[in-house]
């Protein structure tokens, strides 16, 4: 199957700074990728779509200005969270959209668990 | 607005047991449905996809059935083993967008 690479894995950041994590499809090219949330027991949350060489469409209730996302080439998706605080501690997952062919595919990142002390 | 129920929500089975999730979604007008495996701590890697026009898809000890009229999916799991512990996920996409609506996902144990 198609490799999608996460990166950090894990990272701990004081509050106030700003934490980047990278999203990249090492095998296809992604025009759109999507970002999700997900706290313990629950399921995935979709904070947004992240479409190459435009802005990305965030859901109802999600600050685009505290989750800036970035997809500047067809191969790498950037959230970057700002001033982060203790509540954005979470698990992010990135998941790029391999398209063409017969079948339309998500893959999916190894997620970046973020704490925020 | 679509949406996924799984259930169980957890499951403990001792190994060898034969197993079936199963997967509900209101919206029959879909694209495909994915199933997913999530390890703890860990991001999803798929198991097997369903495209709308199939009933069904099978990858070594997995087989997945998709109902669409019925807006049912179930993953059956044979001969289960420690190993395939971990949360199983359904997804599905909407006949007008990529995007894919999760389920809470089942929490399979199996023991030695």
């Amino acid at each position: 199957g198609a490799v999608v690479s996460q990166h950090p894995s894990r990272v701990i950041c004081k509050s106030g700074t700003s934490v980047k994590i990278e999203c990249r499809s090492l095998d296809f090219q992604a025009t759109t990728m999507f970002w999700y949330r997900q706290f313990p027991k629950k399921s995935l949350m979709l904070m947004a779509t992240s479409n190459e060489g435009s802005k990305a469409t965030y859901e109802q209730g999600v600050e685009k200005d505290k989750f800036l996302i970035n997809h500047a080439s067809l191969t790498l998706s950037t959230l970057t969270v700002t001033s982060a605080h203790p509540e954005d501690s979470s698990f992010y997952i990135c998941s790029a959209l391999r398209t063409g062919g017969r079948d339309t595919e998500a893959f999916f990142g190894q997620g970046t668990r973020l704490t925020v002390v | 607005k679509q949406e996924v129920t799984q259930i169980p929500a957890a499951l403990s089975v001792p190994e060898g047991e034969n197993l079936v999730l199963n997967c509900s979604f209101t919206d029959s007008a879909i694209y495909n449905l994915q199933w997913f495996r999530q390890d703890p701590g860990k991001g999803l890697t798929s198991l097997l996809l369903i495209q709308s026009s199939q009933r069904e898809q099978t990858s070594g000890r997995l087989n997945a059935s998709l109902d669409k009229s019925s807006g049912r999916s179930t993953l059956y799991i044979a001969a289960s083993q420690p190993g395939d512990s971990a949360t199983y996920l359904c997804a599905v996409r909407g006949g007008g967008s990529y995007i894919p609506t999760f389920g809470r996902g089942t929490s399979l144990i199996v023991h030695p």
